[in-house]
């Protein structure tokens, strides 16, 4: 059983361009939330998803971010006209229906330069 | 008041001994409680959980927790030097729903 997979593992993007992360949970899990981590800092929510529904998203910046976990397919998360403040490592992580454990994916680390 | 506060560490211990980790928390209405540890470049991967008062084990960790003082801490028996890493504490429910809200994590070094 594949763990949670998050992809590209390193994202470089300059000022002004779109950054879109993946996120495949683990089989079974229909739940997903992702997280951003500046170094040295903990994890701070930015949303919780189930299928085609975005639960709690009460994390994300009013502009430029978006989610979503359609019926197929990896949920993304989307950063529009990046800055260099969006710089950090952005975590997903999924759990099964009825549990209380997140299993994280490995990351994707985003640079914009 | 940060929801959930940790000391940031460096929290250095010898090898062998005892390391003891603090977490507080805010929001009385919170029910479960977490230990991740994450390596540094690493994703962060459970360790341990509570939803009781009182303690609970799980060979060399062992968490407590007090609602009543709003505190959750996580003992490290018999330090190694793999568990150097940062140790980050979470809290999910109450106001906070179905989220986890971490802390600033506590960075742990043992000492050969």
């Amino acid at each position: 059983n594949a763990g949670v997979m998050q992809n590209p593992r390193h994202l470089v993007r300059r000022r002004g361009q779109e950054a879109r992360l993946r996120c495949s949970p683990m089989k079974g899990h229909s739940h997903v939330y992702w997280y951003r981590q500046l170094p040295e800092e903990g994890l701070k929510f930015m949303v919780y998803l189930q299928k085609e529904n975005i639960i709690d998203e009460s994390g994300m910046p009013k502009e430029r971010f978006s989610a979503e976990f359609p019926k197929e397919g990896p949920s993304i998360l989307r950063i529009q006209q990046v800055v260099r403040g969006d710089s950090a490592a952005y975590f997903c992580a999924s759990s099964p229906p009825a549990s209380e454990k997140l299993f994280f994916g490995s990351g994707t680390q985003l640079s914009v330069l | 008041q940060k929801e959930v506060e940790q000391n940031s560490g460096p929290l250095s211990v010898p090898e062998g001994a005892i390391a003891s980790l603090n977490c507080t928390y805010s929001d009385r209405g919170s029910q479960s409680f977490f230990w991740y540890r994450q390596y540094s470049g690493k994703s962060p991967e459970l360790i341990m959980f509570i939803y009781s008062n009182g303690d609970k084990e799980d060979g060399r960790f062992t968490a407590q927790l007090n609602k009543a003082s709003q505190y959750v801490s996580l003992l490290i028996r018999d330090s190694q030097p793999s568990d150097s890493a940062t140790y980050l504490c979470a809290v999910k429910g109450g106001a906070a729903g179905n989220k986890l809200t971490f802390g600033g994590g506590t960075r742990v070094l043992v000492k050969p």
